[in-house]
């Protein structure tokens, strides 16, 4: 079955390090999207993908970073990590002619930056 | 600007009886939208969607209830179950899903046996 895929689905770090959160997808879909969950906030869209070297800024992007090398994978790096970037990840894939949009997420991945 | 609003953080509801949960959105651009279903520790799952030319849609025990007029959705679980007992975010997307899913904020629903 095709499926998402996180990784770590949890990492614990201090702050200023560099973290990479990994997401892999056997969909084969061109759309892939990184959203983090928070309470009190929801779903919140971090960054996304459009294509293999297409890459897009969400409402939450300050101090994250992606990049799209091949269809199946979207790492999310955060550059120097921060305690406000404590939260659970979310990386999601859908299809590209799929007119309503739908989403297909990955278990999540729990980051705590201490 | 909160533009998918899902206004009550949490629901009781008794077995058996209907949960209502509801949605409103300020986009008027807003054309498909989604509920999504979360457990705890698991990624969220897709429920029921129903586009703008549509005012319902109806999956088994969900059923999906659009009022464009008052930019406002609400989704009815009939009958209630405890394994409905989850978190529900309502999403929303624009111009035949080529921009991103914009969600509310989720609303906790407990299903009491």
């Amino acid at each position: 079955d095709a499926e998402i895929t996180q990784s770590p689905r949890h990492k614990i770090t201090e702050t200023g390090r560099q973290v990479t959160l990994a997401c892999h997808q056997t969909w084969n879909h061109n759309n892939m999207f990184w959203y983090r969950q928070d309470l009190g906030h929801g779903l919140r869209l971090i960054h996304y993908s459009y294509g293999v070297q297409d890459t897009n800024k969400g409402e939450v992007s300050d101090g994250y970073s992606v990049s799209r090398s091949n269809t199946e994978d979207l790492p999310l790096t955060l550059e120097s990590a921060a305690s406000s970037q404590t939260s659970v990840y979310f990386c999601a894939s859908s299809e590209a002619g799929d007119v309503s949009g739908e989403l297909f997420f990955g278990e999540g991945s729990r980051l705590t930056v201490l | 600007d909160q533009q998918v609003k899902q206004n009550s953080p949490s629901l009781s509801v008794q077995e058996g009886r209907i949960s209502i949960l509801n949605c409103d959105y300020t986009n008027s651009m807003f054309d498909y939208f989604l509920w999504y279903k979360k457990y705890p520790a698991e990624g969220p799952t897709f429920l029921i969607s129903i586009s703008s030319i549509k005012d319902k849609n109806e999956d088994g025990r969900f059923t999906v209830f659009l009022n464009k007029s008052a930019k406002h959705l609400s989704l009815h679980i009939v009958p209630s179950q405890p394994g409905d007992s989850a978190v529900y975010f309502c999403a929303a997307s624009v111009g035949q899903g080529n921009t991103p899913l914009v969600f509310g904020k989720g609303t906790r629903l407990s299903v009491i046996a």
